[in-house]
């Protein structure tokens, strides 16, 4: 089955730098990547995704790369705030409304 | 538009008993997964149902069990209720068709004494 892998666990980051999470996957089949962000206590919300047929997405501050031959995707958040600080998951899947495999999860800190 | 609606919200059990989970869509939504977060294993893929039939199921053991209703409306049922199943239980939908998000909902806590 699919295995998704995240690094880094932890993330320190002064305000205003960049921060970058790298996910490596194993599954060919999968096509369907989406990050979320998780706040203490609160519900996984989505902050992106990208298909298979896209390598590169950009949402304001927050862009996520595709390597499809690679298998591997990125999260680049730039000029990073103190509301950026949360615990922010990769996921892979085949379908988008089916079984995501998540990564570990990184905890990224941005410090004022 | 209202969100995903899990309840309850907190949950507490003693081992070997039942529990069942309620989780209510985003209207119009028809898929509903359900995924178990725990600190050790993370976020971890429990079942996914649409039009009241399951599609896909993850690795947990059959104690692990659910169903949708014909208004999309999802259970999940744990059986006798081991101290490892203590878990933030989350529920997330999607609607019908391919590249359409999942939306969480905040979750059930359930805890075993």
């Amino acid at each position: 089955g699919e295995n998704v892998e995240q690094h880094p666990s932890t993330l320190s980051v002064q305000e205003g730098d960049s921060a970058v999470i790298k996910c490596t996957y194993s599954d060919s089949a999968s096509n369907y990547f989406p990050w979320y962000k998780q706040e203490l206590g609160k519900r996984p919300q989505l902050i992106i995704d990208i298909r298979s047929n896209v390598g590169e997405k950009k949402d304001q501050r927050i862009a996520v790369t595709l390597n499809k031959t690679a298998k591997h995707f990125s999260l680049h958040i730039t000029e990073t705030q103190p509301e950026d600080s949360a615990v922010y998951f990769c996921a892979a899947s085949i379908d988008s409304w089916g079984k995501l495999q998540f990564g570990a999860g990184t905890q990224v800190v941005v410090t004022p | 538009k209202a969100g995903v609606t899990q309840t309850p919200r907190y949950l507490i059990k003693t081992r070997g008993q039942q529990v069942t989970l309620s989780c209510s869509p985003i209207s119009g939504h028809r898929s509903v997964s359900w995924y178990q977060q725990t600190p050790g294993q993370g976020l971890q893929f429990l079942f996914e149902y649409f039009s009241e039939t399951q599609r896909n199921k993850g690795n947990f053991p059959g104690r692990f069990s659910g169903r949708q209703f014909s208004n999309s409306r999802s259970e999940m049922n744990v059986s006798t209720l081991e101290l490892g199943d203590s878990a933030l239980y989350l529920c997330a939908s999607s609607p019908t068709g391919d590249n359409q998000p999942q939306h969480f909902g905040d979750g059930t806590r359930l805890s075993i004494l």
